[in-house]
C-alpha cells in the first residue's frame, strides 16, 4: 500500500531557529511530490512541488529536497517566524495512483 | 475567478439529511478533484474529473456519495443520508492541465452532522 508518513506531529521553536521537517513514503516510483501549508479553517496553499527527476526545489526562506531511493523528502525552514506557525503537508503522485496521497501533517508552531 | 471558491463553507445537517457542496474551480482548469480531511488528519481523495469526465471515484466511501461536473466547470458533491462519520471538511482543487502539476485549492466546506 502506498502511504505518506510525516514526523514529527507536531514541533514548537523559538523565532529564528532553522528547522527541518520530514517526509517519507513507501514506493519510490513516484511522479511528484508536493509540500503544502494549510493554515487554521483554510485550504491547502502550495508551497513547493519537486518533480521526480529533481533533487530539491527552492522558494525563498524554504527548501524541499527529494531522495527516492531512500523514500524521503525534507522540507528545510530557515529564519523561522511567527508567521510561519502553521501545518505542513507532504503530499505524493505516484504514477499508477494519479492523485495526491497526502501525510497527516506537522504542525509547526513559532514562538516570539 | 480568482480562486478556487466553495460554498457553503460551513454545513450543519441533522443525521440523514442529504447535502450539497458547490465547488467553482478557476476559471479554465481542467482538472478538479474533491478530497475529505478528518480533524487532525491529512486530506483523502474521494474523486477527480477531467472536464465533464468523471475519470476516477475509487475514494468515494460509499454509494450515498456522489459528485457531478456537467459542463466542466463547476462541480457539485452530494452526500445523500448523511451520517455523522461524514463529519469532515471536503475539500476541492483544480489544476490547469490534464496532469496533476501544482493544485490550487478552496477553503473547504465544512460538514458537522449531528
Amino acid at each position: 500500500k502506498q502511504e505518506v508518513t510525516q514526523i514529527p506531529a507536531a514541533l514548537s521553536v523559538p523565532e529564528g531557529e532553522n528547522l527541518v521537517l520530514n517526509c517519507s513514503f513507501t514506493d519510490s516510483a513516484i511522479y511528484n511530490l508536493q509540500w503544502f501549508r494549510q493554515d487554521p479553517g483554510k485550504g491547502l496553499t502550495s508551497l513547493l512541488l519537486i518533480q521526480s527527476s529533481q533533487r530539491e526545489q527552492t522558494s525563498g526562506r524554504l527548501n524541499a529536497s527529494l531522495d527516492k531511493s531512500s523514500g524521503r523528502s525534507t522540507l528545510y525552514i530557515a529564519a523561522s517566524q511567527p508567521g510561519d506557525s502553521a501545518t505542513y503537508l507532504c503530499a505524493v503522485e505516484w504514477r499508477s495512483q494519479g492523485n495526491l496521497i497526502f501525510g497527516k501533517g506537522t504542525k509547526l508552531s513559532v514562538k516570539p | 475567478g480568482a480562486g478556487v471558491s466553495q460554498s457553503p463553507r460551513y454545513k450543519v445537517a441533522k443525521r440523514g439529511q442529504d447535502v450539497a457542496l458547490r465547488c467553482d474551480p478557476i476559471s479554465g482548469h481542467v482538472s478538479l478533484f474533491w478530497y475529505q480531511q478528518a480533524l487532525g488528519q491529512g486530506p483523502e481523495f474521494l474523486t477527480y474529473f477531467q472536464n465533464e469526465a468523471q475519470l476516477d471515484k475509487s475514494g468515494l466511501p460509499s454509494d450515498r456519495f456522489f459528485a457531478e461536473r456537467p459542463e466542466g466547470s463547476v462541480s457539485t458533491l452530494k452526500i445523500q443520508r448523511t451520517q455523522q462519520e461524514d463529519s469532515a471538511v471536503y475539500l476541492c482543487a483544480s489544476t490547469q492541465t490534464e496532469s496533476l502539476g501544482e493544485l490550487f485549492f478552496g477553503e473547504g466546506s465544512r460538514l458537522t452532522v449531528l
